[in-house]
């Protein structure tokens, strides 16, 4: 049983677009989502992270757009640059659980 | 700020033998966790410790797996009888409480024969 889900595993787009990467979550006490960029051979590295009183958080290009009622939520990167292409992870945790529960990641190539 | 360390980086060992991985925190963080990560299962929590006190290791293994965290900066993960399906990276994560925002190591390969 997956507790939070990825799409799409893997997304193209051109330089300079709008990436979107979606995912959702089926656990109601997830109360705490961040999203991590890995690059092959390092560890992930938190991007951007929100939490559910909130339906928005923007940081540089990177906006999360949260919907508590549907259980989703996204990650938008705005002005894609070639840099960007990495596996980004959507992750959560809730309640007294500090432990991340992780998708199995999207795959972004950003061509120029 | 030298972020999470993890040593070896990469290890290789036989069958049956015994695979010790080592994490620096950053200073000062007083909760560590860690994770493994494969191509099959993708991410999967194993323990953590805060304030070195073992809190939730509902993702070891049974059998053959075991942490510590003797002091507040170092933890280790102990694989005892490896096996081909232990081969993973396993990541070494902390925080600075548990609520707070988790910083990865670059993770240890392990690659059992």
């Amino acid at each position: 049983q997956q507790q939070v889900r990825q799409s799409p595993q893997s997304l193209t787009v051109w330089e300079g677009e709008t990436a979107i990467l979606n995912c959702s979550y089926e656990n109601s006490a997830f109360d705490y989502f961040p999203w991590y960029q890995q690059f092959p051979g390092e560890g992930p590295a938190l991007l951007i992270a929100i939490r559910s009183v909130s339906d928005k958080k923007e940081d540089g290009g990177f906006t999360i757009f949260f919907n508590k009622r549907e259980k989703n939520l996204s990650l938008h990167i705005k002005d894609s640059q070639p840099g960007d292409s990495a596996t980004y992870f959507c992750a959560a945790s809730g309640g007294s659980n500090a432990k991340l529960t992780f998708g199995k990641g999207t795959k972004l190539s950003v061509k120029s | 700020n030298a972020g999470v360390i993890q040593t070896p980086r990469h290890k290789v060992t036989g069958k049956g033998q015994e695979a010790t991985l080592w994490c620096e925190p950053i200073s000062g963080h007083s909760a560590v966790f860690w994770y493994r990560q494969t191509i099959v299962q993708g991410l999967e929590f194993l323990t953590y410790f805060r304030n070195q006190a073992p809190i939730d290791d509902s993702g070891m293994p049974k059998e053959r797996f075991s942490a510590q965290m003797p002091n507040q900066s170092h933890s280790t993960l102990k694989i005892q009888s490896t096996q081909p399906q232990d081969s993973a990276v396993y990541l070494c994560a902390s925080s600075s409480d548990r609520y707070a925002e988790q910083f990865f190591g670059p993770g240890t390969r392990l690659t059992v024969l």
